[in-house]
């Protein structure tokens, strides 16, 4: 049971270069999510879908993309690359988007733009 | 401003004793609260959770409490291991909206 697969583990890009990161999860959860997480600040979240055919911004939106491909699969488009997105992402889901309902998280992407 | 403050980045106890994570908040609309485990190179995984109509939940050697009139939530682990030692996120909910994290403690159990 692979739960949460995210794809690359490791990606660098240069400032202006764009990117999609890959997130698929074999639990039949409804919603799904991506987070950063940075130094000190714990996990942030970017976007998320509660169920499939929606998606919300969540705290820190601007320079993402994303997409509900189906109701596997999440990806976050990166379309011009900074500095500032400088991260490590994880991917997410979750049956339900409230209450108890807990999180599986995926290893992450470790992502790097100079 | 950071909703949910876990305002020590490290803890450090010796095996067999008890870990104490705290965490502080300041939305009065958070009904459940989360603490998960995340060990390097590895996704977060939940640990175990507290709905706001409870002050204490427990599950093994973990004990979660919740003083709401304090806005306090801390993590108790009796006792502690070495495969304990870990960074610990707190979370918190408010009905209807999503997860705000916390920055995390990490904690190092000695041998």
């Amino acid at each position: 049971n692979a739960g949460v697969t995210q794809t690359p583990k490791f990606q660098v890009l240069k400032t202006g270069q764009s990117m999609t990161l890959q997130c698929a999860q074999d639990m039949n959860h409804n919603s799904m999510y991506w987070y950063r997480q940075d130094p000190g600040m714990g996990l942030r979240l970017i976007y998320y879908s509660a169920s499939e055919g929606t998606t919300d911004k969540g705290e820190v939106p601007n320079g993402y993309n994303v997409s509900r491909l189906n109701k596997r699969e999440f990806s976050l488009r990166l379309e011009s690359a900074a500095p500032s997105q400088t991260s490590v992402y994880f991917c997410a889901s979750s049956e339900r988007p409230e209450g108890n309902s807990p999180l599986h998280f995926g290893n992450g992407t470790r992502l790097t733009v100079t | 401003d950071q909703q949910v403050k876990q305002n020590s980045p490290s803890l450090s106890v010796q095996e067999g004793r008890i870990s104490i994570l705290n965490c502080d908040y300041t939305n009065s609309m958070f009904d459940y609260f989360l603490w998960y485990k995340k060990y390097p190179a590895e996704g977060p995984t939940f640990l175990i959770s507290i709905s706001s109509i409870k002050d204490k939940n427990e599950d093994g050697r973990f004990t979660v409490f919740l003083n709401k009139s304090a806005k306090h939530l801390s993590l108790h682990i009796v006792p502690s291991q070495p495969g304990d030692s870990a960074v610990y996120f707190c979370a918190a909910r408010p009905t209807g909206n999503m997860l705000t994290f916390g920055g995390g403690t990490r904690l190092m159990v000695k041998p």
